[in-house]
C-alpha cells in the first residue's frame, strides 16, 4: 500500500472531453505533487502545492487546471487535451516541500488521447 | 537539456552479482539526491538517499555514492536478486526543492 491513492488508473478520453484525475493522500503530508511521465523521459514536475496553496506551475499548458481543497486531496482537471498528452500522470506528496523525506507517489492515471 | 542523465537505458545482471546503476548530473547547487525504483503498473518507490554533503549511504543491500567533483551518483545493490528487477530513477534536489528526474535504468536480474 502506498498511502497515496489515485483514480482512475486508466482513461480514455476524446479531444474535446472534460475529465478530472483524483489523488488522495493520507500519510498526513502537507505537501502534494503532480508529475507527467511520458514514454522513456524523465518524469516532469507539472505542480507543487504546499499548505493547499499553489507554489509552482512549471509553464504547464492551461488545458490543465489543478485543485487542493485540502491537504489530502488533489485533482488535475483536464480539458481539450491533444494527443501529446497521452502519458502516465502521476501523483506524489511529502511531508513538507522541501523537507529530506522522500516524496510518496501512487500508482498513476494512464491517461489516452483519441 | 537534461540537468540529470542515466546513460544506459537497461542493465542486465546476473543473479547474486552486484548491480551498478549510474546517473551524472550538471547542477552543482543539488543538494539532496535519491534513488526510486519501479515495478510496472505501479508508482515509483523511494530506495535510497544521499545529501550532498556525504559521500556514501548505506541500507542493507543498497548503497548510493556520490562523487561531487565528477558530478556522479551510482547504486550499488549487493547481492542482485530477481525481486531487484526494475526501472530505477535517479533525481536530484535542486534550490527550489523541486525534484529533476534522470530517464531511468531498467535493471533485468538474470537467474
Amino acid at each position: 500500500e502506498t498511502g497515496v491513492t489515485q483514480t482512475p488508473r486508466h482513461l480514455v478520453m476524446g479531444m474535446t472531453n472534460k475529465k478530472s484525475l483524483k489523488c488522495e493522500q493520507h500519510l498526513g503530508h502537507n505537501a502534494m505533487y503532480w508529475y507527467k511521465q511520458s514514454a522513456k523521459k524523465p518524469l516532469e514536475l507539472m505542480f507543487v502545492y504546499s499548505l493547499e496553496e499553489r507554489v509552482e506551475n512549471n509553464s504547464v499548458p492551461s488545458r490543465f487546471s489543478p485543485e487542493c481543497p485540502n491537504s489530502s486531496h488533489l485533482f488535475l482537471h483536464l480539458h481539450t487535451l491533444q494527443p501529446e498528452d497521452s502519458a502516465l500522470y502521476l501523483c506524489a506528496s511529502s511531508f513538507t516541500l522541501g523537507s529530506n523525506q522522500p516524496q510518496h507517489f501512487g500508482d498513476g492515471t494512464r491517461l489516452s488521447i483519441l | 537539456d537534461q540537468q540529470v542523465k542515466q546513460n544506459s537505458p537497461s542493465l542486465s545482471v546476473q543473479e547474486g552479482r552486484i548491480s551498478i546503476l549510474n546517473c551524472d548530473y550538471t547542477n552543482s547547487m543539488f543538494d539532496y539526491f535519491l534513488w526510486y525504483k519501479k515495478y510496472p503498473a505501479e508508482g515509483p518507490t523511494f530506495l535510497i538517499s544521499i545529501s550532498s554533503i556525504k559521500d556514501k549511504n548505506e541500507d542493507g543491500r543498497f548503497t548510493v555514492f556520490l562523487n561531487k567533483s565528477a558530478k556522479h551518483l551510482s547504486l550499488h545493490i549487493v547481492p542482485s536478486q530477481p525481486g531487484d528487477s526494475a526501472v530505477y530513477f535517479c533525481a536530484a534536489r535542486d534550490s527550489n526543492y523541486q525534484l529533476i528526474w534522470g530517464a531511468g535504468t531498467k535493471l533485468i536480474i538474470k537467474p
